[in-house]
């Protein structure tokens, strides 16, 4: 059963436009989320995290949202550039022993931005 | 200052074979995680290791080893090789505490024959 939830497998955004990923969780007990970008051939490559005692985390162009109440998270991007075409995960983690070690993956989403 | 280090890149093996992979952490960091990614999932966790004990396996069978060494690097071991275990293996290192983020290396593509 899958913990950590992408439903869309593939975005399209035209550049300079506003790009949303989502991401769904089961597990209440996750308490930090976080949002990977990962390029063909490279590992992935950490963007932005949100604490599950915030709603909104901002950084440059990336804002995560989280709603936890619809266990339920964002990550938007603005303005998107061509070089943001990636595959695009989110991940969980339930703070165990107080280290991030063991995070729960989604199966990503990718995102292509149009010229 | 360097990132998260994994060798080799890529390996090829035959069935039933052993493989061992390693990783160097960003210097500083304890806290070591193996991860398995396989075509069109997300990383899955295999096992973390911070100050040379294990702290965490995820569903993988016996057959999947780990240790971490007493300067914070980490080998992967796979014994008698499926073809189901061919993926691309990631490192992950980061501090140890809550809310740090897990930084990963380049990963090793292993391609079982």
């Amino acid at each position: 059963d899958q913990q950590v939830k992408q439903n869309s497998p593939s975005l399209s955004v035209q550049e300079g436009r506003i790009s949303i990923l989502n991401c769904d969780y089961t597990n209440s007990m996750f308490d930090y989320f976080l949002w990977y970008k990962k390029y063909p051939a490279e590992g992935p490559t950490f963007l932005i995290s949100i604490s599950s005692i915030k709603d909104k985390n901002e950084d440059g162009r990336f804002t995560v949202f989280l709603n936890k109440s619809a266990k339920h998270l964002s990550l938007h991007i603005v303005p998107s550039q061509p070089g943001d075409s990636a595959v695009y995960f989110c991940a969980a983690s339930a703070g165990y022993g107080g280290s991030q070690g063991n995070l729960i993956f989604g199966k990503g989403t990718k995102l292509s931005v149009k010229p | 200052d360097a990132g998260v280090t994994q060798s080799p890149t890529h390996l090829i093996k035959t069935r039933g074979q052993h493989v061992t992979l390693r990783c160097s952490p960003i210097s500083g960091h304890k806290s070591v995680s193996w991860y398995q990614q396989v075509l069109g999932q997300g990383p899955q966790f295999i096992f973390q290791y911070y100050e040379k004990e294990e702290r965490g396996r995820g569903n993988f069978p016996d057959r999947f080893s780990a240790r971490q060494f007493p300067n914070y690097s980490s080998e992967l071991n796979v014994n008698a090789l499926l073809l189901g275990d061919s993926a691309l293996y990631l490192c992950a290192s980061s501090f140890v505490g809550e809310n740090t983020e897990a930084f990963f290396g380049q990963g090793t593509r292993l391609t079982v024959v």
